[in-house]
């Protein structure tokens, strides 16, 4: 079973526009991260937040996470077309696990 | 560094055939995992490791083995393929960051067609 849900399944805005992406989840979690996978490529790691943030930046990427309703948004401003890519939420299970659970990904789609 | 490294990269077998793909790191993570891919899905973990000779089953482990004797190579083993193992896999390495959690290095991925 899945423990990340992405919201919206795709996504498509013009080149300068700011994407907003949502990820909800079901147990407890230690940390949320967003990966991005560009097609035919693996997943590449883009920003890492704790259960104890509530907000983290990281260039034009801004992560939110609110534990009180499991969820959390990566904002991704002033985009571009090179962000065109399925970006991924993944959470541990808690309690110290060594495994991620991926979600099923929004397809963002920015056109020039 | 090659980072994390994946052969082939496109394989197709016939109903029940073995085969195993490679997977090897140089960035001498301790972890490392086996994921597939399906069409419209995320990951699914199918096997991970925490170390030379230790191994566990994710999500979707039946009809996959899985060794750990280096730290660098963690191959994963179709026993008897199955149409139902058409899939991408992705190999990846990782080391827990700053934030407490495994950061995940992925491979380019294996394309296996099952017929």
């Amino acid at each position: 079973s899945q423990q990340g849900e992405e919201d919206p399944q795709a996504l498509s805005i013009q080149e300068g526009e700011n994407a907003t992406m949502n990820c909800s989840y079901k147990t407890s979690i230690n940390n949320l991260q967003w990966y991005r996978q560009n097609s035919g490529r693996g997943l590449v790691h883009l920003i890492l937040i704790r259960s104890n943030e509530r907000e983290k930046h990281s260039g034009r990427l801004r992560v939110t996470l609110d534990t009180s309703k499991k969820s959390s948004s990566l904002l991704i401003t002033a985009s571009r077309a090179a962000d065109t890519a399925s970006y991924f939420c993944a959470t541990d299970a808690g309690g110290g696990s060594e495994k991620l659970v991926f979600g099923k990904g929004t397809k963002l789609t920015v056109n020039p | 560094n090659a980072g994390v490294t994946q052969t082939p990269k496109f394989q197709v077998l016939k109903t029940g055939q073995s085969m195993t793909l490679q997977c090897a790191q140089d960035m001498n993570h301790e972890y490392m995992s086996w994921y597939r891919q399906d069409p419209g899905m995320g990951l699914r973990l199918i096997h991970y490791s925490v170390g030379a000779g230790i191994t566990d089953q994710g999500e979707v482990p039946n009809g996959y083995n899985v060794s750990r004797s280096t730290t660098e190579d963690f191959p994963l083993r179709l026993l008897s393929a199955a149409p139902s193992q058409t899939s991408v896999y992705f190999c990846a390495s990782s080391y827990y960051a700053g934030g407490g959690g495994l950061e995940q290095f992925f491979g380019p991925g294996t394309r296996l067609t099952v017929l």
